[in-house]
């Protein structure tokens, strides 16, 4: 199984603020996704971040408010850009294994975000 | 929209009892995923059951899926206290390219 790090743990931001949320894997992934869990929600695909090519955004969520990074097969980024309070939940990227993208799907600890 | 729908939204046992908890979802799939969540951090997998399987165990969970109904169930038996947490259900749907849609999820209960 993957291990999936992702840097900062949690954070308080002020509304209008942008925030960038790391996610480190310890081996080459193809796919790694980032998820949304807004407070007592489940989780909700915000996007599929590949290497070498743009991230496809699902429904709902958009480049400018979330711009995602992927530069090489075990790092990406997620910002969270002017943020408001509404964008408080923990965020969590998800990969699957190895670099043929096995179907397990295996998560980070998560990013608790809260904006005042 | 979400795919996975579980029942009970909430479940309250003792331990030592078998917990039982159920998943719907609306289109094919090719695989269906069972994971935890304690208080609001990570999500541990739990296990996987492929399309073509009916059946799998993996020590004290034992999960079917039946295609058919397109319906899964997560027993935990003999449960402990330690298994007090959220269980969400998860599938990957055909040709969505592994993007997973999760279930409301269970909080499970497990008084000592």
């Amino acid at each position: 199984s993957a291990v999936i790090s992702q840097k900062p743990s949690r954070d308080i931001c002020q509304r209008g603020t942008s925030l960038t949320i790391q996610c480190q894997v310890d081996s080459q992934v193809t796919m790694m996704f980032w998820y949304r869990q807004q407070p007592g929600q489940s989780l909700t695909l915000i996007a599929t971040a590949n290497q070498g090519s743009e991230a496809t955004y699902e429904s709902g969520f958009v480049i400018d408010k979330f711009p995602i990074s992927r530069p090489n097969l075990t790092f990406s980024t997620l910002t969270v850009s002017n943020m408001s309070p509404e964008d408080s939940s923990i965020y969590l990227c998800s990969v699957g294994g190895g670099t043929s993208g096995s179907e397990t799907q295996y998560f980070g600890p998560g990013t608790r975000l809260l904006v005042l | 929209s979400q795919q996975g729908e579980e029942d009970p939204q909430a479940l309250s046992i003792q331990e030592g009892e078998n917990a039982t908890m159920n998943c719907s979802y609306k289109t094919s799939i090719n695989n269906l995923q069972w994971y935890r969540q304690n208080s609001g951090r990570g999500l541990v997998h739990l296990i996987l059951i492929r399309s073509n399987e009916r059946e799998k165990h993996s020590g004290r969970l034992r999960v079917t899926l039946d295609t058919s109904k397109k319906s899964s169930s997560l027993l935990i038996t003999a449960s402990r206290a330690a298994d007090t947490a959220s269980y969400f259900c998860a599938t990957d749907r055909t040709g969505a390219n592994s993007k997973l849609t999760f279930g409301k999820g269970i909080t499970l209960s497990v008084r000592p």
